[in-house]
């Protein structure tokens, strides 16, 4: 199984709502990113989680908060957030042994429009 | 700081051309580069990875090479299809901080039937 899934693939919220970016994988990789992507941009590096623990924080703002329960779990809170956050959540995973990281792999996204 | 660039911006060749996507990197410590392709509002497909220590990767139709000494990698594309067209990214990992990747702008290819 080489495959990284994200829910939900569309989500649609006001800037008063709290809601939350789900991604799992199988692959038994122990680090996992969040991404995120405007439209004719590449990803932005948003956070790094290596054995369930965050080791970068790309300065994102507090508004989006990161969490990883377990090695095949990773989830992204959202709270507050401005239209400009509107744009694609990208999940990635890949092995790592220490500080050795590997190939990433992607999942499809979740489209976010933020009201 | 590494900067990554990919030039062209855009390209659009008829179909069974071969041809080749470029990457130039500025920090030449890196770890690895990976390719990867891009369909419109989809997520990233990992085509090659190539170690630092390599100087090339094959898959099918695909062949990428990497010039540390340069700060260049190239994806080689053979006999291309309509089912090629994509945006195509290139991303580097440098020594110092590995668990980040920088990625270019991509290269959006169209190839025409």
């Amino acid at each position: 199984d080489t495959e990284v899934t994200q829910t939900p693939k569309h989500l649609v919220m006001g800037m008063t709502n709290k809601k939350s970016l789900k991604c799992e994988q199988h692959m038994g990789h122990r680090a996992m990113y969040w991404y995120k992507q405007k439209a004719k941009k590449p990803p932005e590096l948003m956070f790094v989680y290596s054995y369930e623990k965050l080791s970068i924080n790309e300065s994102v703002p507090s508004r989006f908060s990161p969490e990883c329960p377990n090695s095949s779990l990773l989830n992204l809170h959202l709270h507050a957030l401005q239209p400009e956050d509107s744009a694609l959540y990208l999940c990635a995973s890949s092995q790592v042994d220490l500080i050795i990281y590997n190939e990433q792999f992607f999942g499809p996204g979740t489209r976010l429009t933020v009201l | 700081k590494q900067e990554v660039t990919q030039i062209p911006a855009a390209l659009s060749v008829p179909e069974g051309e071969n041809l080749v996507l470029n990457c130039s990197f500025t920090d030449s410590a890196i770890y690895n580069l990976q390719w990867f392709r891009q369909d419109p509002g989809k997520g990233l497909t990992s085509l090659l990875l190539i170690q630092s220590s390599q100087r090339e990767q094959t898959s099918g139709r695909l062949n990428a090479s990497l010039d540390k000494s340069s700060g260049r990698s190239t994806l080689y594309i053979a006999a291309s299809q309509p089912g090629d067209s994509a945006t195509y990214l290139c991303a580097v990992r440098v020594n110092t901080n590995a668990g980040k990747s920088t990625f270019g702008d991509g290269t959006t290819l169209t190839v025409k039937p």
